[in-house]
């Protein structure tokens, strides 16, 4: 069955450091790959998309990897911050169908 | 004002009780979804709609039901609530056709207690 798994331990990492949190799934061929930011008691907010044929891709201090190769996407915060904190979820697209299925999310804590 | 709208924002109902979530945008997009999100569960689609007149089953539709009655607006329905149906609710929208872009706009939530 198609899966999608997000760490579901909560990261503490200190400001300034670079935060990484992984999305892997099975079972897929998404054509795009897509970030969330969800702050508590509210709706995800989008914050960055990656196609199947870019590598990399980048927005601030926001870069997003996807290696179809290894069914994996790797979100990272470079310079964290305090306001950093929220929990973090990956969606991939059921190709061409514009459905998407959802990792339960990296909740993510920037010690100041 | 928020571009996608959900009310109520919080209920809390009884066992075997109707009731209607309701969901409206001013984003102009064609395409509205509804989730519900349950600790370590994550978002599961119900059902979505990608005109007024294409509306179609997500992965846990069973005890719910839609109504998209303009392009604007998409309600959900519980008709006979349960507790298990207690769950945080999220109306979303997104505009892939014309744009190209694939990200979807999410509503405030509706928080549903049933007992």
């Amino acid at each position: 069955s198609q899966k999608i798994e997000q760490n579901s331990e909560a990261l503490n990492i200190q400001e300034g450091k670079t935060a990484t949190l992984t999305c892997n799934y099975t079972n897929y061929s998404p054509a795009y790959l897509q970030w969330y930011r969800q702050d508590p008691g509210r709706g995800p907010v989008f914050l960055l998309l990656i196609r199947e044929n870019e590598k990399e891709k980048r927005k601030e201090r926001l870069k997003v990897t996807f290696d179809t190769t290894l069914k994996q996407s790797l979100f990272h915060i470079t310079a964290s911050q305090p306001a950093d904190s929220a929990t973090y979820l990956c969606a991939l697209d059921l190709s061409g169908t514009y459905k998407y299925i959802f990792g339960t999310g990296t909740r993510l804590k920037v010690l100041a | 004002d928020a571009d996608v709208t959900q009310t109520p924002r919080n209920r809390i109902t009884k066992t075997g009780k109707r009731i209607m979530l309701e969901c409206s945008q001013t984003k102009g997009h064609d395409r509205m979804y509804w989730y519900r999100q349950d600790p370590g569960l994550g978002l599961r689609l119900i059902y979505y709609s990608f005109d007024v007149k294409d509306i179609n089953k997500g992965e846990i539709s069973d005890g719910y039901s839609v109504s998209r009655q303009a392009q604007a607006k998409f309600s959900l329905s519980l008709e006979s609530a349960i507790p298990n149906q207690t769950a945080l609710y999220f109306c979303a929208t997104s505009d892939g056709s014309r744009t190209g872009t694939y990200e979807q706009y999410f509503g405030p939530g509706t928080r549903l207690t049933v007992t």
